[in-house]
């Protein structure tokens, strides 16, 4: 079966330093992977995606890059701050009979003042 | 602003209860989704609807099962609650076309003892 995964759970990092969240992805087929960010006492939130076909997007001080050679996946947050310290989970799209969202385990991303 | 609602944060139920979890979107998105969320196995998805009515199976459907009888309320029922089923359980939404960005509610912490 497929599987997200492969990642440090947890990552601490100075404030105002960048940050690098890695996944490993399993399925060849998905067309969407996804990177969301889950503050303590929330529901996941939406950060960024990115096609398949691209190798590079980047957002608002956030840039997922896309490896498929070695499907490989990263979330690099820029000049990291207290407000970034959460769980972030790597996920990827599925197209089976409907569309599913495969959920990796997560990270955890403590910010040190 | 999108917003998901659940009808509880937190919850205590003893074995054999029936529990009933109430999720709420205001967005009129036509899928609707129940994970739970358990350390170092991010989130599974137990079931899905797509329509008022019509409901699927996730990974993880045994145990539970789910009503929607209106398109903004989707709710999850555990007929015989048992101590394996103390979790975070997460529903979310989406709008057709745009599967992998799911809208979350904050999620309830059900204890089963």
């Amino acid at each position: 079966g497929e599987s997200v995964g492969l990642h440090l759970p947890t990552l601490s990092v100075q404030e105002g330093d960048n940050s690098i969240i890695n996944c490993a992805y399993s399925n060849s087929a998905s067309d969407y992977f996804i990177w969301y960010k889950q503050e303590s006492g929330k529901g996941p939130q939406f950060i960024i995606d990115i096609r398949s076909n691209m190798d590079k997007r980047q957002g608002q001080r956030v840039t997922v890059l896309l490896n498929k050679t070695v499907k490989h996946l990263s979330l690099q947050i820029a000049a990291t701050q207290p407000g970034d310290s959460a769980v972030y989970f790597c996920a990827e799209e599925e197209k089976t009979s409907y569309d599913k969202v495969i959920f990796g385990p997560g990270t955890s991303l403590s910010v040190i003042p | 602003d999108v917003k998901v609602t659940q009808s509880s944060r937190y919850l205590v139920k003893r074995t054999g209860e029936k529990v009933f979890l109430e999720c709420v979107q205001d967005m009129d998105h036509e899928n609707m989704f129940w994970y739970r969320q358990d350390p170092g196995l991010g989130l599974r998805l137990i079931y899905f609807s797509y329509d008022v009515k019509m409901k699927e199976k996730g990974d993880i459907p045994e145990g539970y099962s789910v009503s929607r009888e209106k398109k903004e309320r989707f709710s999850l029922i555990l007929e015989s609650a048992s101590t394996n089923q103390t979790s975070m359980y997460l529903c979310a939404s989406i709008s057709v076309g745009r599967s992998y960005e799911q809208y979350f509610g904050p999620g309830t912490r059900l204890t089963v003892t």
